[in-house]
């Protein structure tokens, strides 16, 4: 079965703060991992993965891809208020189209 | 609109009641997604359009759950003799999916309809 592993479920964290977000999949056939960012109810997209060990980057934020160990990183820098929210992610299975979500991990950033 | 658009947005109905739930995906986008999310989940898949057919409907959870997207555009989730344990944030998303049907990856989300079930 497809599945999308995320940790840690919950992080509390203070200003200025760096923080790691782990995702671990199993998905046959994989095409590509994504992560997206939920504050309240839609999530909004970050960054999509496709290949191993190239670093993706967008301000504060930057996430990375290891094929071989099936897992993606979500790295967060100098932690602003506004970076609390769920962070989510998600890959399609082997025979569609749909992605598999992980539970997400909800980060507060405290000031 | 710009974006993906739901209706309601709120929605309190009683147990064993009928309920629709609309959405407006982005104007060319072929591929239509929708996804229930519980308190503290992730978005847990339910059905997928491309065009006006349901190519994957293996999440929907029974048959009391219909969907459908008639002119491959708005799509109607339909839910009849609703209970508590559909009360959720359903969400849908629409994506370009080219003439491959392989999509670019990133799903455009709407703001959910929240439903209630008492």
């Amino acid at each position: 079965e497809d599945k999308v592993v995320q940790s840690p479920l919950s992080l509390v964290v203070h200003e200025g703060d760096t923080v790691t977000l782990n995702c671990s999949y199993e998905v046959t056939n994989f095409r590509s991992l994504l992560w997206y960012k939920q504050e309240k109810k839609a999530p909004t997209f970050l960054f999509m993965l496709t290949s191993s060990g190239i670093e993706k980057k967008s301000g504060r934020l930057s996430s990375i891809l290891d094929k071989k160990e099936l897992f993606s990183i979500l790295n967060i820098t100098a932690t602003q208020t506004g970076d609390s929210a769920v962070y989510l992610c998600a890959a399609p299975p082997s025979w569609g189209q749909n992605f598999v979500f992980g539970p997400g991990t909800r980060l507060s950033v405290l000031p | 609109g710009a974006g993906v658009s739901q209706t309601p947005s709120n929605k309190v109905t009683e147990k064993g009641k009928y309920v629709e739930l609309r959405c407006d995906p982005i104007s060319g986008h072929t591929a239509l997604y929708w996804y229930r999310q519980s308190l503290g989940q992730g978005p847990e898949f339910l059905i997928y359009f491309q065009g006006t057919g349901a190519a994957d409907d293996s999440g929907l959870p029974n048959d009391r759950f219909f969907a459908v997207r008639p002119e491959g555009s708005v799509s109607t989730l339909k839910i009849q003799r609703t209970e508590r344990g559909d009360s959720a944030v359903y969400l849908c998303a629409s994506s370009f999916n080219g003439r491959t049907g392989r999509g670019t990856g990133e799903l455009f989300f709407g703001e959910g309809s929240r439903l209630t079930v008492l």
